[in-house]
């Protein structure tokens, strides 16, 4: 069991606007940076967004992060093949004194 | 550019030690915070250890606690995770990962390629 709480699966066609929440609470989301990372079939995670809406050089703006109180989204628009891949989002947590991760999100684009 | 590297994964029985390296270059590897970071095979992303940037500070997951020590040697740019009395459900690829800015934020910001750890008798 994840603290941090993602949908397992997402999917889209392409061209479609695609949202992955994840929600935790005060001690992590609440007090803390929200980050998201991609991960593709057989690589290593890459950030693909920081501090709630950075994005690192590289990443396309139809990516987005977003975060409010004790959640947070990720939004792909413009959806491509290439995007096809597990999602994780992650926080740092005041309580457990450790870094949080979500369970991951599946993105299918069909 | 910043490169991580890991080294040190293998099979090893239940019980047993094991340490793991990570050669950093591409960056003045003292002046930031590090993390390990694990996925079991088929499973999520799970944060093992972080350490700061002198070594002062670290921290570890509840399940480690006590069985693994993170450490860094910033005079070699190395960062390491000695592991003992490992357990069967501690079989993860471990990722070695760099914060984004020199001040402690957190959250891995670049990642090495990993290193395959398995726990079998």
């Amino acid at each position: 069991q994840s603290v941090l709480t993602q949908p397992p699966s997402a999917s889209g066609t392409p061209g479609q606007r695609v949202t992955i929440s994840c929600s935790g609470s005060s001690s992590n989301i609440g007090s803390n940076p929200v980050n998201w990372y991609q991960q593709l079939p057989g690589t290593a995670p890459k950030i693909l967004i920081s501090t709630n809406n950075q994005r690192p050089s590289g990443v396309p703006d139809r990516v987005s992060g977003s975060k409010s109180g004790t959640s947070a989204s990720l939004v792909i628009s413009g959806l491509q093949s290439e995007d096809e891949a597990d999602y994780y989002c992650a926080a740092w947590d005041d309580s457990l004194k450790g870094g949080v991760f979500g369970g991951g999100t599946k993105l299918t684009v069909l | 550019q910043v490169q991580l590297v890991e080294s040190g994964g293998g099979v090893v029985q239940p019980g047993k030690s094991l340490r793991l390296s990570c050669a950093a270059s591409g960056f003045s590897f003292n002046n930031y915070a590090m993390h390990w970071v694990r996925q079991a095979p088929g499973r999520g992303l799970e944060w093992v250890s972080g350490i700061s940037y002198d070594g002062d500070k670290d921290y570890y997951r509840d399940s480690v606690k006590g069985r693994f020590t993170i450490s860094r040697d910033n005079s070699k740019s190395t960062l390491h995770l000695q592991m003992s009395r490992l357990r069967v459900e501690d079989t993860a690829v471990y990722y070695c990962a760099r914060e984004e800015d020199d001040f402690w934020s957190g959250y891995p910001y670049y990642w090495g390629q990993g290193t395959l750890v398995t726990v079998s008798s």
